[in-house]
Order: C-alpha cells, then sequence, then structure tokens
C-alpha cells in the first residue's frame, strides 16, 4: 500500500516568488493536514482538508493557502515568499477527519528561499 | 491554547542504559502520539494512546498516559545506536466545531553512543 507522496521533495525559490506543493493521501483516506516544521519554530499546523473543504486552519497569514481535489489530493500555494517560509512542509492524511483516525506523514517538501 | 512541552530537549545517552523522556500538556486530552523523526525524514508514527492508564510498548520503546497528570513517558530500556533520531509527542486540540489538530511539542534529540 502506497504511503503519503508529497512532490516537490526539494524546491528553491527566489524571495517574492510564488510556490504550490502537492500531496497525494493514502488511497482511501479523505482527509488531508499540512504542517509546517522549522527549527526555531517546530511543527506547526498550517491547514486541514477533506472533501474539498477546508476544515480548520492554523495561525499563518493569507499567503499561506490550500485546496483539495475530489480524489482527495492536495495542494498548498505559498505567495510572496519570505525567508522565514524556509521550512520542511510536511502533509498528513488520514481515513476521515480526526478525531479517533491516525495521521500518516509524507516525506515532506523541503522549501527553501534565498 | 493548547501547549505540550518536553524534556529533555537533548539526551545523550550510552548503549544499554534506560532513561525516559517526558511530555507534558496544558489541557484535557485523551489522546496524545508518539512520532520518530531520523534526520531529513518524515515523521514515524510509533504509539497512539487513546485512554488513560494506556500502555504501549515496541521493542524498547514503552509510552504510557496519563490524562489526570496531563503526562506522557517514553521509556527506553538497553538503548542502541539505531534509536537515534528526534521523538515527538502530539496532543490533539480541539477547534471550535469538533475538527482538530496536532499539536507537537519541541522534540527531544536522541543520541546513543556505543
Amino acid at each position: 500500500k502506497a504511503g503519503v507522496t508529497q512532490t516537490p521533495r526539494y524546491l528553491i525559490k527566489t524571495r517574492g516568488q510564488q510556490v504550490t506543493l502537492s500531496c497525494s493521501p493514502i488511497s482511501g483516506h479523505r482527509s488531508v493536514s499540512w504542517y509546517q516544521q522549522t527549527p526555531g519554530q517546530g511543527l506547526q499546523f498550517l491547514f486541514e482538508y477533506f472533501s474539498e473543504t477546508q476544515r480548520n486552519k492554523g495561525n499563518f497569514p493569507g499567503r499561506f493557502s490550500g485546496r483539495q481535489f475530489s480524489n482527495s489530493r492536495s495542494e498548498m500555494n505559498v505567495s510572496t515568499l519570505e525567508l522565514g517560509d524556509s521550512a520542511l512542509y510536511l502533509c498528513a492524511s488520514s481515513l476521515s477527519p480526526r478525531p479517533n483516525t491516525e495521521a500518516f506523514f509524507g516525506q515532506g517538501t523541503r522549501l527553501t528561499v534565498v | 491554547e493548547l501547549k505540550v512541552e518536553q524534556n529533555p530537549l537533548f539526551l545523550s545517552m550510552q548503549e544499554g542504559k534506560n532513561y525516559t523522556i517526558y511530555c507534558n500538556y496544558s489541557t484535557t486530552s485523551d489522546r496524545l502520539y508518539w512520532y520518530r523523526q531520523d534526520p531529513g525524514k518524515s515523521l514515524e508514527s510509533l504509539f497512539v494512546l487513546l485512554s488513560n492508564g494506556a500502555v504501549k510498548q515496541e521493542g524498547r520503546l514503552m509510552a504510557s498516559l496519563d490524562t489526570k497528570a496531563r503526562l506522557s513517558t517514553l521509556h527506553i530500556t538497553a538503548a542502541v545506536h539505531d534509536l537515534s533520531a528526534t521523538y515527538f509527542c502530539a496532543v490533539d486540540s480541539v477547534f471550535q466545531g469538533g475538527s482538530e489538530k496536532l499539536v507537537f511539542g519541541k522534540g527531544t534529540k536522541l543520541t546513543v553512543n556505543p
């Protein structure tokens, strides 16, 4: 059974650019969550999607957005990139919206903003 | 807002020794998760603790949950080098409307020396 797939694995972008990251959940999983991991702030929740609807969002500026498609694949977009957006972005999938369903994480996308 | 604190943040131990990592959280929750992360890799689920008094063991790792004390422990028995990694605990935080996110501790970086 394939795991959570995130693409690309690595990205280097320039300040002011925008970026789109993709996450394909485990087959049959319909809920996707995104987390940002940085050395300073640790792991922080970005947003969660279920059935193409954003269920909740963490404390991030509006430059961070996302969406989910009918096949449960999700994308997140960051516009007007800042140096502080450099991070490992992790996607997690679960069968249904949590609670009571375990979250499985992808390998992450390492974004570097220069 | 829910806060999760782990200690110690750094742990260097010799092979064969025992040690415990502590995870305290600030508000009531019945579900706690332990993850392992190797450098540059994603989060691997170790344990899901779903009720007060839950204890789970896998190999040299044993996790427990005391919801009344808002405390979870991850005990390492007879450490081996392969256990070197960063260990995170995470707790469910409930949004209005019932949806949830994971709130992570800052992680404990474990180094097991020969």
